[in-house]
């Protein structure tokens, strides 16, 4: 069965960075895009970032761009959330997010947990 | 841009029905049929009820209907039972190739 599992997660200072990773199985990772998803502590869902399959292409929500960079290794079945110059209100759950059809999502990870905080 | 406009809270009582409305603009979910629908119990990781306005996957309850008029989806969930107390959220993809997610709703069964 498909899972995703993500990590790096953590406390980390204002104006650090971090790299989140999600570790894809069951799938055949190469053929299908990835989103990250981010869920502020009592907040609602909000959509992050979108790459495509082969890495053509790459989307970002306007509060994240430029500090946030998606990437991917078909590889090693995994996708990578970079974020940069990191701010208190970056703090969230952040799943990754298997995607179908370009515009919904069929399975998800269980979240990795990051807090920004001096 | 601004999330997918939802109502904050629904309530219903068992057996009952209820409608859960996400209203966006002909820059999003008016211009395409590609609305889907997701629970979230708390504390967990959302699950696909509806994609693609009204289509359930596989092992999702025919309780859960989708539908889409204009620039207004909605959500009807029949027969409620106490397990469906969950937040509930649409989402959309957008003309400028962002996707968008609703404020969530909250239902209670009461």
């Amino acid at each position: 069965q498909v899972q995703l599992v993500e990590s790096g997660g953590g406390m980390v200072q204002p104006g650090r960075s971090l790299r989140l990773s999600c570790a894809a199985s069951g799938l055949t990772f190469r053929k299908y895009g990835m989103h990250w998803v981010r869920q502020a502590p009592g907040k609602g869902l909000e959509w992050v970032t979108f790459i495509r399959h082969d890495d053509s292409n790459k989307y970002y929500d306007d509060s994240v761009k430029g500090r946030f960079t998606v990437s991917r290794d078909n590889s090693k079945n995994m996708v990578f959330l970079q974020i940069d110059s990191l701010r208190a209100e970056d703090s969230a759950v952040y799943y990754c997010a298997r995607d179908r059809d370009d515009h919904y999502f069929d399975y998800w990870g269980q979240g990795a947990l990051v807090t920004v905080s001096s | 841009q601004s999330a997918l406009t939802q109502p904050a809270s629904v309530s219903g009582s068992p057996g009952q029905s209820i409608v859960i409305s996400c209203t966006g603009t002909s820059s999003d979910l008016g211009d395409y049929k590609y609305v889907s629908w997701y629970q979230q119990h708390p504390g967990k990781a959302p699950k696909l009820i509806i994609y693609d306005v009204s289509n359930r996957p596989s092992g999702v309850s025919d309780r859960f209907s989708g539908s889409k008029s204009g620039n207004t989806a909605s959500l009807t969930i029949s027969g409620l039972q106490a397990e469906d107390e969950a937040n509930y959220y649409c989402f959309s993809y957008t003309t400028t190739n962002t996707r968008l997610f609703g404020g969530g709703t909250k239902l209670t069964v009461l």
